[in-house]
C-alpha cells in the first residue's frame, strides 16, 4: 500500500528566506506525485505534479519540487518566501494498481516579516 | 468556468437529523471523491467514486453514505450525524485517477451538535 509522509507539520520561516517541505512516499513502483496548496478558508489547488521526465519540477508562485526515486522522496522548495505563501501544503501519490491518491497530513507553512 | 461545486459551505446541526452535502463538477470528470479534513490528521478520504453507478469506501467511510447517478453530481449522505462528524468537508473531482490532478471544491464545514 502506499503512503505519504510530510515530515514537518509546521515550517514557519522569515520572509525572503528559502523554504523546504519535505515529503517521502512508500512505493515500489512507478508513482505520479502532486504538491497542493490551501490558502486560510479556501480549497486545495494544483501547485505542480511530477508524471515523468525531468526530476525537477517547476511549479505556480516560483515553488519548485525534485523528485528522487532513491530516497523515495519529492521535497518542494522556494528560493524567496514572501508572506502571501503562508498557507497548508500537501503532498500526494498515486501509484499502480488503484491509482486512488494518497495525501499526506499536511504541512503549514508560516512566514513571517 | 470549470469549477466544483459544494452546498452548503456551512450547517450547523444536532445529533440524528439526516443531511446531505451536495458535490456538483461542470468538467466531465469520471472520478470523485469525498475528503475530510481535521486539524494534525490531514485529508482522509471517505468515498470515491470511478464513474457513474461506481462507488467505493476509503479509509473512513463509516457513518456516510454516497451516490453517483450523474457523472456531474456525487452527494455525501450523513443518514444519522453524530458529533465525531464535526469536520470540513471537501469534494473533489478528476478526469481520471493516475496522472490528472483533481480539483477541490471550497469546502463545507459541518458542526453536530
Amino acid at each position: 500500500a502506499q503512503s505519504v509522509t510530510q515530515l514537518d507539520s509546521q515550517v514557519p520561516v522569515f520572509e525572503e528566506a528559502p523554504v523546504e517541505l519535505r515529503c517521502n512516499y512508500s512505493s515500489s513502483v512507478s508513482v505520479y506525485l502532486f504538491w497542493y496548496v490551501q490558502y486560510p478558508n479556501q480549497g486545495l489547488q494544483l501547485l505542480l505534479k511530477y508524471l515523468s521526465g525531468s526530476t525537477l519540477v517547476k511549479g505556480i508562485n516560483g515553488f519548485e519540487a525534485e523528485f528522487n526515486k532513491s530516497q523515495t522522496s519529492f521535497h518542494l522548495r522556494k528560493p524567496s518566501v514572501h508572506i502571501s505563501d503562508t498557507a497548508e501544503y500537501f503532498c500526494a501519490v498515486s501509484t499502480g494498481g488503484s491509482y486512488i491518491p494518497t495525501f499526506g497530513r499536511g504541512t503549514s507553512l508560516i512566514v513571517h516579516p | 468556468e470549470a469549477q466544483v461545486t459544494q452546498n452548503p459551505r456551512y450547517l450547523i446541526t444536532v445529533t440524528g437529523k439526516k443531511l446531505t452535502v451536495t458535490c456538483s463538477q461542470n468538467m466531465n470528470h469520471e472520478y470523485m471523491s469525498w475528503y475530510r479534513q481535521d486539524p494534525g490528521l490531514g485529508l482522509r478520504q471517505i468515498y470515491y467514486s470511478m464513474n457513474v453507478e461506481v462507488t467505493d469506501k476509503g479509509d473512513v467511510p463509516e457513518g456516510y453514505k454516497v451516490s453517483r447517478k450523474e457523472k456531474r453530481n456525487f452527494p455525501l449522505i450523513l443518514e444519522s450525524p453524530s458529533p465525531n462528524q464535526t469536520s470540513l468537508y471537501f469534494c473533489a473531482s478528476s478526469f481520471r485517477v493516475g496522472n490528472q490532478p483533481q480539483h477541490f471544491g471550497d469546502g463545507t464545514r459541518l458542526s453536530i451538535l
